[in-house]
């Protein structure tokens, strides 16, 4: 079935690093999603991409999707201790498939 | 509701009993979907109901597992003969109409533990 591989599992960056997880998918997808889950918490909505080559920014996170709606990427810039917790791509394909998630560690 | 509401919030319960966790989506929101989240991993797609239609149950793990939703609205999780591998956190997310760019909202979630 429809599935998205997402890279890394974890990354530890310093505060003020930069930080980038990627998403990728065997097929075409419709669209796709982004979710952070805090620690303890619950999966909250960040953005969807719809458009090939699509960009969005979100103050210092950026979210791009692939020309060939293929692959999507989310870059934050200098990291702060709040951007700490897991990051999901999640596909649409009629249902919505999550990818294993990031987990961002940022160290103060 | 103004939130996705499950409960319980936690659920201890010895192997082999039955377990039922609720889920009450937005009001108005057609489409619901079940995930499983065990401990540090990610999101396991279980079951997804669209309005009227027949449900995606093609990630229900076993035959133990099994959730209706009546009168499209409230949900309700079965986990039948529980095992030790069924401990994780069940989360309920519900999103406003069938598919295409639809936004999903996560309740809190059920943390299942079997002893």
């Amino acid at each position: 079935g429809q599935q998205v591989m997402q890279i890394p599992q974890y990354q530890h960056v310093q505060e003020g690093e930069d930080f980038t997880t990627y998403c990728n998918s065997s097929t075409t997808l419709s669209n796709i999603q982004w979710y952070k889950q805090r620690p303890g918490g619950h999966p909250v909505f960040l953005i969807q991409l719809v458009k090939s080559g699509e960009v969005k920014k979100q103050k210092r996170l950026t979210f791009q999707f692939g020309e060939a709606k293929k692959n999507s990427s989310l870059h934050i810039t200098a990291t702060q201790t709040t951007d700490v917790g897991t990051y999901f791509c999640c596909s649409n394909t009629g249902k919505l498939i999550f990818g294993q998630g990031t987990t961002l560690q940022v160290k103060p | 509701g103004a939130g996705v509401s499950q409960s319980p919030s936690n659920k201890v319960t010895e192997k082999g009993k039955d377990v039922e966790l609720r889920c009450d989506p937005i009001s108005g929101h057609t489409a619901l979907y079940w995930y499983r989240q065990s401990l540090g991993q990610g999101l396991e797609f279980l079951i997804y109901f669209q309005g009227n239609s027949a449900p995606d149950k093609s990630g229900l793990p076993s035959d133990r597992f099994s959730a209706e939703r009546t009168g499209g609205s409230v949900s309700t999780l079965t986990i039948q003969r529980t095992q030790q591998e069924d401990s994780a956190v069940y989360l309920c997310a519900s999103s406003p109409r069938y598919s295409g760019a639809n936004v999903l909202t996560f309740g809190a979630g059920s943390r299942l533990t079997v002893l």
